[in-house]
């Protein structure tokens, strides 16, 4: 089975623009959450999504925003990049909320300019 | 929330067992104990889960005190493919679905 893709795994853009991150969970699992991982933050939860619903936020601003399609693949979008952003996006699925583990993707590293 | 607390870092010889502890004093009786490692730029791997009772995979034992405010993650034969941070993880059980909070973590040196 295929574990969690994300894409793209790099990125480099300026203050100011805005990304686009996908995110494809493995294979029948529903649910999709999104962490950002900075050296001095950690690991930070970002928000969770369950059937095209997001069910938890952590807190972010509201620049941070995603949303889930009916076949369970992710987006996150950042708006009004800073420099703060640069990070590493983590994508994480799992069959359903509540007692299921998680299984991470490689993320994709942004980095702004 | 319940909260984890970590050591910040250790260190183990490469074939000695590596024990990592975790105190979870706030933990609710519904909530479980779950750790993770993550190795140097990659996305965080499932190790193993727990309730109350003492569990064991392929991959380590996690053995969780009586009264559940304290565990240790056990690598019965760490190796230098171990090195990693190690995240010790209480389930937050919100109203409808779940929240995963990561802390510091340890960070493991498997020395040769």
């Amino acid at each position: 089975k295929a574990g969690v893709t994300q894409t793209p795994r790099y990125l480099i853009k300026t203050r100011g623009q805005q990304v686009t991150l996908s995110c494809s969970p493995i294979s029948g699992h529903r649910s999709v959450s999104w962490y950002q991982q900075t050296p001095g933050q950690g690991l930070q939860f970002l928000f969770e999504y369950f059937s095209e619903t997001q069910r938890n936020k952590g807190n972010f601003p509201g620049r941070f925003s995603g949303r889930q399609f009916s076949n369970s693949r992710s987006e996150m979008n950042v708006s009004t990049l800073e420099l703060g952003d640069s990070a590493l996006y983590l994508c994480a699925s799992r069959l359903g909320t509540g007692g299921y583990e998680q299984y991470f993707g490689p993320g994709t590293r942004l980095t702004v300019t | 929330d319940a909260k984890t607390t970590q050591p910040p870092s250790m260190d183990c010889a490469e074939g000695r067992a590596a024990n990592l502890p975790c105190n979870h004093s706030t933990i609710s009786g519904n909530e479980y104990v779950y750790w993770y490692r993550q190795i140097h730029s990659q996305g965080p791997q499932y190790i193993i889960h727990g309730l109350k009772n003492n569990e064991t995979n392929e991959m380590a034992s996690l053995i969780i005190t009586e009264d559940r405010k304290s565990s240790t993650l056990i690598l019965p034969h760490a190796t230098l493919r171990d090195t990693a941070v190690y995240y010790c993880i209480v389930r937050v059980s919100g109203t409808s679905y779940d929240k995963v909070i990561f802390g510091p973590g340890t960070s493991l040196s498997v020395i040769p």
